[in-house]
């Protein structure tokens, strides 16, 4: 059964250090998502991605934070400049329509 | 705007008794609601969606338009079913979903 895969499972970085989080959604689907769940909070939308650009992001989503799909298999999550507070399990999904299928999650630590 | 709230952290019930876990939602629209499940240590994963009106492992659970509410339902728990729980609301085709807090059901044997 197809499924949307992550990497690293886990990353460790420095506050102030650029980190990429990678995905690699199901191969038919047409929009790609970022989520993000802070140690005991719920999870939060961060951005939308259909057609090569960015449909919806959420106020989390600010200029620190930018979205590429590279090679048409990848679809990539980078923080510029990582904060304390970036700290979280970031989840990708995928969709054609209706049911989104989540990745396993990476869980970022910044320190 | 859209939110979407689950008033219980923490549900435990024994086995065989039923479960109702509550999700309240706000949207002046006309969105499509889920139900997600994540085990411990796996990824989210789709129970129901409120338009395909189908029963999943014994869940089901009905949109109330004038309550706002798509509370999650089964007669019967069982140990398996012990997990957290996300309601999601879609407000178009599934996209940008806004989850609520979720909570755990822990099935007691």
């Amino acid at each position: 059964e197809p499924e949307v895969t992550q990497t690293p499972s886990h990353q460790v970085t420095q506050m102030g250090q650029e980190v990429i989080l990678r995905c690699v959604p199901i191969s038919n689907h047409l929009y790609f998502y970022w989520y993000r769940q802070i140690l005991g909070q719920k999870v939060e939308f961060l951005v939308s991605f259909y057609n090569n650009e960015i449909s919806e992001k959420s106020e989390i989503f600010d200029d620190q934070f930018s979205v590429e799909r590279p090679d048409g298999s990848n679809f990539t999550l980078k923080i510029r400049s990582t904060k304390l507070e970036d700290s979280a399990m970031y989840f990708c999904a995928s969709s054609v329509t209706g049911e989104a299928f989540f990745g396993q999650g990476t869980r970022l630590t910044v320190v | 705007a859209q939110r979407v709230t689950q008033p219980e952290k923490l549900l435990s019930v024994f086995k065989g008794a039923p479960v109702e876990l509550k999700c309240n939602y706000s949207y002046s629209g006309s969105p499509e609601l889920f139900w997600y499940v994540q085990y411990s240590r796996q990824r989210l994963q789709l129970l129901l969606r409120h338009i395909s009106r189908e029963s999943i492992k014994g869940f089901t659970a009905d949109l109330n338009k004038g309550e706002t509410s798509f509370h999650l339902k089964k007669p019967f728990a069982q140990e398996e079913d012990s997990a957290m729980y996300y309601c999601a609301l879609s407000p178009l085709y599934g996209q940008n979903f806004v989850f609520g807090p979720g909570t755990r059901l822990s099935v007691l044997p």
